[in-house]
């Protein structure tokens, strides 16, 4: 089993709609969570933190489910310029070598 | 500005050839991070670095190898070794604390000839 995993996608949606990605992870020691974007050609780049209570940043939601260790992203009103890659990325600790660990990603395509 | 430089954005390797790609950050930060992603691939994670003067080896270390001789720099030598360089590399620097996320440099692209 992956330590990271995600639907691959693709995710075709049109302008406008709310789409949401889940990711789960297999270590349950694991401390902190993000969610980063990729557009092509392009370096990883942070979007959010994950906070234990849920975290809100304009449209995009974030939300850690640490019973069922998985955390999800969801996006409102999507917009073209929303077309990119969605990486997961889990922290496990100094224990586990102070490594961040990133899913494959999930591929967005937001069409008019 | 603070942040994390690589260098050079493109680079070609001729067979049998070891090249080094650099990595610098003014964002104090301890530890850096070395990654490979293949077209359509996931970030893989090569060699990094908690402190200075030590670096541990990742999930595809074979046919690489760093140093760290100050805490701002830590280039990546792509030696002859590793057979299929081609790739885009991203290095990474992150701050102390269990809540910090990971910055990335703008990546080279290693093409060989």
């Amino acid at each position: 089993r992956k330590e990271v995993e995600q639907d691959p996608g693709p995710f075709n949606v049109p302008e406008g709609a709310t789409v949401a990605f889940n990711c789960t992870y297999s270590n349950s020691a694991s401390q902190s969570f993000f969610w980063y974007r990729q557009d092509c050609r392009k370096e990883p780049k942070l979007l959010m933190s994950v906070y234990s209570s849920g975290n809100e940043d304009g449209r995009f939601t974030a939300q850690l489910n640490r019973a069922s260790q998985y955390i999800s992203l969801l996006i409102r009103d999507s917009k073209l310029s929303d077309s990119a890659t969605y990486l997961c990325v889990v922290y496990a600790g100094r224990e586990y070598g102070n490594k961040l660990v990133f899913g494959a990603g999930t591929i967005l395509r937001v069409k008019s | 500005d603070g942040g994390i430089t690589q260098s050079p954005k493109y680079l070609f390797r001729k067979e049998g050839q070891n090249v080094t790609l650099s990595c610098e950050q003014n964002l104090n930060h301890d530890a850096m991070y070395w990654y490979r992603q293949d077209p359509g691939q996931g970030l893989r994670l090569i060699y990094y670095s908690q402190i200075v003067n030590d670096f541990q080896k990742g999930d595809i270390a074979e046919g690489y190898s760093v140093s760290r001789e100050k805490k701002e720099s830590f280039p990546l030598t792509v030696t002859s070794a590793q057979k299929n360089p081609t790739a885009f590399y991203l290095c990474a620097s992150r701050d102390r604390g269990p809540h910090q996320p990971q910055h990335f440099g703008d990546g080279t692209r290693l093409s060989i000839l």
